[in-house]
């Protein structure tokens, strides 16, 4: 079936460097959504992308609809401790109008 | 408004009894979605609800789980004769079908399930 390779899989960094993540998929995508998750929480949704080449910003956080639709990055600036937690990726394809398909999650560490 | 609740935060149960999971999805959102995640794993979808239409159950893991849609709103997944392997964060969310925002799946805090 459909999958999402997402990376990387944990990253431990230092509060106020910037971060990159991505996913790829094996067929093209008509939506991204991004979605952080704090320990006992729910994911909550951070950005939610449309259409291709868009790039869409919330505070700190960008993300980016892949060219190729294939594709999608979350960049998060000048990393805060609040900023931890895992990362989820999630997208549509063309075959689907309900389900999202979702990645492993990225799980972000902040160096004490 | 409100956002997706669901009840309870937590659940202790003995192998062997049966279990009730409750979601109230945000109001309007006409569909329904129960995802499983395990500790420190990413999310399992088990069963997708929309509108009056049958639902989807092929995440469903055995035929011990089920879920139920009443009136369009209020969900509930029943495990039947808990295993121990069924502990995990049991997720549910909500989205809207149409206009702006479809398909954005809103999340509720989940119940934790400790299957003893």
């Amino acid at each position: 079936g459909q999958q999402l390779n997402q990376s990387p899989q944990s990253m431990f960094i230092q509060e106020g460097e910037d971060v990159s993540m991505n996913c790829t998929s094996s067929s093209i995508f008509n939506t991204w959504l991004w979605y952080k998750q704090d320990p006992g929480e729910g994911p909550v949704l951070l950005i939610a992308l449309y259409k291709a080449g868009e790039l869409t910003s919330n505070g700190r956080l960008t993300a980016q609809f892949g060219i190729t639709r294939k594709d999608s990055f979350l960049n998060i600036s000048a990393s805060i401790p609040s900023d931890v937690g895992i990362y989820f990726c999630a997208g549509r394809d063309m075959d689907s109008n309900y389900q999202l398909i979702w990645g492993a999650g990225t799980k972000l560490i902040i160096k004490p | 408004g409100a956002g997706v609740s669901q009840s309870p935060s937590n659940k202790v149960t003995e192998k062997g009894k049966d279990v009730e999971l409750r979601c109230d999805p945000i109001s309007g959102h006409t569909a329904l979605y129960w995802y499983r995640q395990s500790l420190g794993q990413g999310l399992e979808f088990l069963i997708y609800f929309q509108g009056n239409s049958a639902p989807d159950k092929s995440g469903l893991p055995s035929d011990r789980f089920s879920a139920e849609r009443t009136g369009g709103s209020v969900s509930t997944l029943t495990i039947q004769r808990t295993q121990q392997e069924d502990s995990a964060v049991y997720l549910c969310a909500s989205s809207r079908t149409s206009g702006i925002g479809s398909y954005e799946q809103y999340f509720g805090p989940g119940t934790r399930l400790t299957v003893t």
